[in-house]
C-alpha cells in the first residue's frame, strides 16, 4: 500500500513569508507525527495527533508554528512570517496505536529553505 | 524532559570493518527503537527492542537493550557500502510504550571500500 506522503518536497520562501507543509498519513494509522530535521542534525519532535485527542504541542518552537489534522487523517503544519533559522526538512510520520509494535512511518519529507 | 544520548557522533570504517553505535538515555524507557537514514533519504524503521536485556539480530546486525532498559547498542559485523547512512535510537517519553518519539542524534557511518 502507499506510504506517507508529504507536498511539496522542496519549497523555497522568503523571510516573513508563510508556508504550509502538508501530510498524507498511511490509511489505518491514527497516529501522525510532525518532526524536524536541521541538516545534519538528530530530529526534533515538534507535534504529535492522535485519534480524536489533543494534540501534544509541546515541541512546537514557537506560536509562529501551528498544525491541524482534519478528518483524522490529513495534516498542515503551518509556519507563519518564516524566518531563516526555519530552513530545515520537516518530516511526517504515522503509527498504528494499540499494537505491540510501534514502528513509526516516515514520509519523505519537505525541504523548506528560507531566503 | 527525557534525553537521548548516543555516541560515536561519526564512525569511519573501512569495508568489512565492524561497527557500533552506542545509546542512553536519561530515563527508563519501556522499549527502544531503531532507525536507519540513508544519505538524502527518509528514517526507516529497524527494529523495536522492549525486553530488559534483550538481544535481537538482523543478519549482520545485532541489536541490545540494556538491563536497566536505559541503554541499547547496535553493532553491525563485517560492514559493506550499503550500511552507510545514519543510525538513530529511539525511545517513547514519559515511559509510555508509545507516542512522541525521542531521537538520538544519531551515528553517520561512512564505509570505505
Amino acid at each position: 500500500g502507499a506510504g506517507v506522503s508529504q507536498s511539496p518536497s522542496n519549497k523555497v520562501t522568503e523571510k516573513g513569508k508563510d508556508v504550509e507543509l502538508r501530510c498524507d498519513p498511511i490509511s489505518g494509522h491514527t497516529a501522525l507525527y510532525w518532526y524536524r530535521q536541521s541538516l545534519g542534525q538528530g530530529l526534533e519532535f515538534l507535534i504529535y495527533f492522535q485519534g480524536n485527542s489533543a494534540p501534544d504541542k509541546s515541541g512546537l518552537p514557537s506560536d509562529r508554528f501551528s498544525a491541524e489534522r482534519t478528518g483524522g487523517s490529513v495534516s498542515t503544519l503551518t509556519i507563519q512570517r518564516t524566518q531563516q533559522e526555519d530552513s530545515a526538512v520537516y518530516l511526517c510520520a504515522s503509527s498504528r496505536v494499540g499494537t505491540s509494535l510501534n514502528e513509526q512511518f516516515f514520509g519523505p519529507g519537505t525541504r523548506l529553505t528560507v531566503l | 524532559g527525557q534525553q537521548v544520548m548516543q555516541i560515536p557522533q561519526y564512525q569511519h570504517v573501512q569495508e568489512g570493518e565492524d561497527f557500533t553505535t552506542y545509546c542512553n538515555s536519561s530515563t527508563t524507557l519501556s522499549n527502544i527503537q531503531w532507525y536507519k537514514q540513508r544519505p538524502g533519504g527518509h528514517p526507516v524503521f529497524l527494529i523495536q527492542l522492549v525486553k530488559s536485556g534483550e538481544v535481537k539480530k538482523q543478519k549482520r546486525l545485532t541489536f541490545q537493550f540494556g538491563e536497566a532498559k536505559k541503554n541499547s547498542s547496535l553493532h553491525i559485523t563485517a560492514t559493506q557500502t550499503t550500511d552507510v547512512g545514519t543510525y538513530f535510537c529511539a525511545g517513547p517519553e514519559g515511559g509510555t510504550s508509545y507516542g512522541k518519539l525521542t531521537f538520538g542524534q544519531g551515528t553517520i557511518l561512512t564505509v570505505h571500500p
